[in-house]
């Protein structure tokens, strides 16, 4: 079954502190892996794409990283700020029939303390 | 350079009614898709519109339906309202492409929330 699973379910750091945030999937045909920000009652923004062949990309304090092999992603967030506080959701399109289908992760709600 | 834009931002509806939310897709976009969000959980993919005809789907029932007109916006319908409709209505929007190596992120609008009651 295509499943993406995130840890922690939610998370409590304070200001200034660093954090990662884990995704696993069993998706097949893995097509890309996506990081979204999710702020409350607002869209998912997007971070980072990274295909099959990219194992780390960066988004200024974001730096996502993908193990293909063992199918796992991270996302590090360094010196973490105020405004980081949000939902961090992680999407895996898998390439079926034609098109790209996006299976999204329940998320990882990040809470930054002063 | 407008991004996507959804409408109404909340709505109240009983029971049993229908909805009509709308979107309009960021500028240059042509694919337009639609997720429900319930409270503390991950989008959800209902369907996708691509030259005004609805090319992919979730596992959604038929109360569920939706058009795309030819200036690339889009619509959702739900019928016969039920509790558990209640959620985040999110739409997306992306410029078609076909082919394994489309990496173009999604733009999502900042969602319609509906309260069934």
């Amino acid at each position: 079954k295509n499943q993406v699973e995130q840890s922690p379910q939610s998370l409590i750091i304070l200001e200034g502190k660093n954090c990662t945030l884990q995704c696993n999937y069993t998706v097949s045909p893995f097509s890309n892996l996506r990081w979204y920000k999710q702020d409350t009652g607002r869209g998912p923004v997007s971070l980072t794409i990274m295909t099959f062949s990219e194992n780390t990309k960066s988004n200024g304090r974001y730096t996502a990283t993908l193990d293909a092999d063992t199918k796992q992603s991270s996302l590090h967030i360094t010196a973490s700020q105020l405004s980081d506080s949000a939902s961090y959701i992680c999407v895996v399109s898998r390439f079926s029939g034609g098109y790209n289908k996006l299976i999204f992760g329940a998320g990882t709600r990040l809470a930054v303390h002063p | 350079d407008a991004g996507v834009t959804q409408s109404p931002t909340h709505l109240i509806k009983t029971r049993g009614q229908q909805v009509t939310l709308r979107c309009s897709p960021k500028s240059g976009h042509d694919t337009v898709s639609w997720y429900q969000q319930a409270l503390g959980q991950g989008p959800q993919f209902i369907f996708q519109y691509y030259e005004e005809e609805e090319r992919q789907r979730g596992n959604f029932p038929d109360r569920f339906s939706g058009h795309q007109f030819p200036n690339y916006s889009s619509e959702l319908n739900v019928n016969a309202l039920l509790l558990g409709d209640s959620a985040l209505y999110l739409c997306a929007s992306s410029l078609a492409r076909t082919g394994s190596s489309y990496n173009s992120p999604l733009h999502f609008g900042n969602g319609t929330r509906l309260t069934v009651t």
